[in-house]
């Protein structure tokens, strides 16, 4: 069965401090893998996407990483910001139809002063 | 570029009525999607259409869900008769069909049916 995993579910962080979110998948076949940051009463913008070849890609202060052999990725974010409050969708692509995304549940981040 | 323009952004309903809930796409996308999310289920994709054609419609709840496409420039999600578990965020995202860019997505309805 095709999932997507996120750990933790919330995390309250310092701002100004660095954090690692998790996705664990078990997709096959694997396409690509995308990070999404959705914020409070919006809706999800995209952060990065990977593929198969890929085992980094960082988009400013988010740092992406991802182990195709592992199934695991890992959204590192650098010196926190209050505006980096918000939920982080791990979306993983099935197979050849780019239409066939299975989301995980999100991970929760509240950045405190 | 406006992005995804949905309408309206929030709708309170009775129980029983009809709800239509709609999305222009970004113009030159010609994949649409239409979402649902709530607190348990996270994000769950309703039905997509390619090229206004619907492909998959297989997370529609049930019959009291329907969507329609009639051009590329727009589509509505309409429930009837509503109930208070359609209660949720309903989003609407569209891209390039099998492009390697991400969903666009709307800002969201907010549906509450009491």
């Amino acid at each position: 069965k095709n999932q997507v995993e996120q750990s933790p579910q919330s995390l309250i962080i310092l701002e100004g401090k660095n954090c690692t979110l998790q996705c664990n998948y078990t997709v096959s076949p694997f396409s690509n893998l995308r990070w999404y940051k959705q914020d409070t009463g919006r809706g999800p913008v995209s952060l990065t996407i990977m593929t198969f070849s890929e085992n980094t890609k960082s988009n400013g202060r988010y740092t992406a990483t991802l182990d195709a052999d592992t199934k695991q990725s890992s959204l590192h974010i650098t010196a926190s910001q209050l505006s980096d409050s918000a939920s982080y969708i791990c979306v993983v692509s099935a197979g050849t139809s780019y239409d066939k995304v299975i989301f995980g549940p999100g991970t929760s981040l509240s950045v405190i002063p | 570029d406006a992005g995804v323009i949905q309408s309206p952004r929030h709708e309170v309903t009775e129980m029983g009525q009809e709800v239509t809930l709609r999305c222009k796409p970004i113009s030159g996308h010609n994949s649409l999607f239409w979402y649902r999310q709530t607190m348990m289920r996270g994000l769950e994709l309703l039905i997509y259409f390619n090229n206004n054609v619907p492909i998959d419609d297989s997370g529609m709840p049930e019959d009291r869900f329907s969507a329609k496409m009639p051009n590329a420039s727009f589509s509505t999600l309409k429930i009837q008769p509503s109930e208070p578990r359609d209660s949720a965020v309903y989003f609407c995202a569209s891209r390039v069909f099998q492009g390697m860019d991400g969903y666009t997505f709307g800002s969201g309805t907010r549906l509450t049916v009491v």
